[in-house]
This record gives structure tokens, sequence and C-alpha cells, in this order.
């Protein structure tokens, strides 16, 4: 069933270390995914996507990796910096269905200078 | 860079009122959103909206919402009668067509709090 506590995951690094926060999407249909940072009292801000017909995709410091055989993504974020703490969400779509965006539950990381 | 903007950025209603939130997407994007995050909970989308109609909505967003494109600007989530359980962040993202990302963009959120 569907968890609906209070309690985020919670990664903590230190600042400079590398961090890598999972995802599992729900949809196996599902052919498009985004990384979203939310950082308090603000909406949900781009990071990185990727499509289905790629395992693998880098931006400036992130890397975006899909398993679609587990159904698992996660995100990697080099060099940690405090900046970067915030609440990560992974999001899935399936594009000949519409924008419409399911949210994962949400990690908070949490960068320790 | 263009924003998608809310107003207010916080609204306290009493049960049973009716309450709007705006939204002025970004100008040139044709597809326009509503998502809520109850407080420690993921975003869940409530609706879509575009050509001036609703094309997808949500288990959530039963007849007690609304949503009106008034103007070539505004788009706006009306909640008829609020409950309770209707506290929440809202959201309200626009995107454009065919770009790499969607051009998704969220704002900044609206919190509403039901007493």
């Amino acid at each position: 069933g569907e968890s609906v506590g209070l309690h985020l995951p919670t990664l903590s690094v230190q600042e400079g270390d590398n961090s890598i926060i999972n995802c599992a999407y729900s949809n196996s249909a599902s052919d498009y995914f985004i990384w979203y940072k939310q950082e308090s009292g603000k909406g949900p801000q781009f990071i990185i996507d990727i499509r289905s017909n790629m395992d693998k995709r880098q931006g400036q410091r992130v890397t975006v990796l899909l398993n679609k055989t587990v159904k698992h993504l996660s995100l990697q974020i080099a060099a940690t910096q405090p900046g970067d703490s915030a609440v990560y969400f992974c999001a899935e779509n399936i594009s000949r269905q519409g924008g419409k965006l399911i949210f994962g539950q949400g990690t908070e990381l949490s960068v320790k200078p | 860079e263009p924003e998608v903007t809310q107003t207010p950025s916080h609204q306290v209603t009493q049960m049973g009122q009716e309450v709007i939130l705006r939204c002025v997407p970004i100008s040139n994007h044709l597809y326009f959103y509503w998502y809520r995050q109850i407080l420690g909970q993921k975003v869940e989308f409530l609706v879509s909206f575009y050509n001036n109609e609703i094309s997808e909505k949500s288990e959530i967003f039963d007849d007690q919402f609304s949503v009106e494109r008034p103007d070539g600007s505004n788009f706006t989530l009306k909640i008829r009668s609020t409950k309770l359980e209707d506290s929440a962040m809202y959201f309200c993202a626009s995107r454009d067509r065919g770009v790499g990302n969607y051009g998704y963009t969220f704002g900044s959120g609206t919190r509403l709090t039901v007493v």
C-alpha cells in the first residue's frame, strides 16, 4: 500500500562527498523521467531528465541512471555542496498520455559542511 | 528566466468557504497543471488543462474543484467548499510543447490552510 507517513527518507553527507539518491517508479509504461529539487517553501525545480531509450544521462555535477528492468532511477550528485540540501523527487510520465507527472515520495538530502 | 507566478503565497480560510488560487503561467506555454502537496508528502497531480478544457484530472479533483483560464494570462483553481483535508501546498505548472523536459516549470506554490 501507499505510505502516508510524515517522515521522508533522509540522506546525510559530508560536503565534497558524492550523493546517490534512489527512486523506485511505479509504472512500467512510463517512458520519461525527471528529477526535481525542492527547497523549503518553493516549488519543484528541474534538475535533469532521461528518456526510457537511455540508461544514463549526465549534466553538470549530476548523473541520472535508469534501470528499466527493476523500475529504478538514481540521481548522483558529485562533490555535494551545502546548497544541494533539499528534498529530491523523481517523477515519471507516460509521454503518449500527456504531461501528467507522477511523483515519488522524495528524499531529504542534508549536506554537512 | 521566465517564471510561473502564484498568488497568494499563503491563504487561510474557514472550512466551507470558497477559495480561488491564482496562477500566471509562462506566456507562450500551452499546457497548464495544478498539483498539490500535503505537508511531508509527495506532490500529487490534480488536473491538466489544454486548449481551454480539462484534458485529465485525478480522483482528488472532485466536483468541489474547478479550473478556469478567464483571460490570456491567468489560470485559476477554485475550491468551492473547503474541507480541513484540503490544507496543502498547491502548485501551478505550465509547459511548452515538444521541448526536451517539456519545459515544465512550477510556481512557488500557495499554502492553503483550512481552519
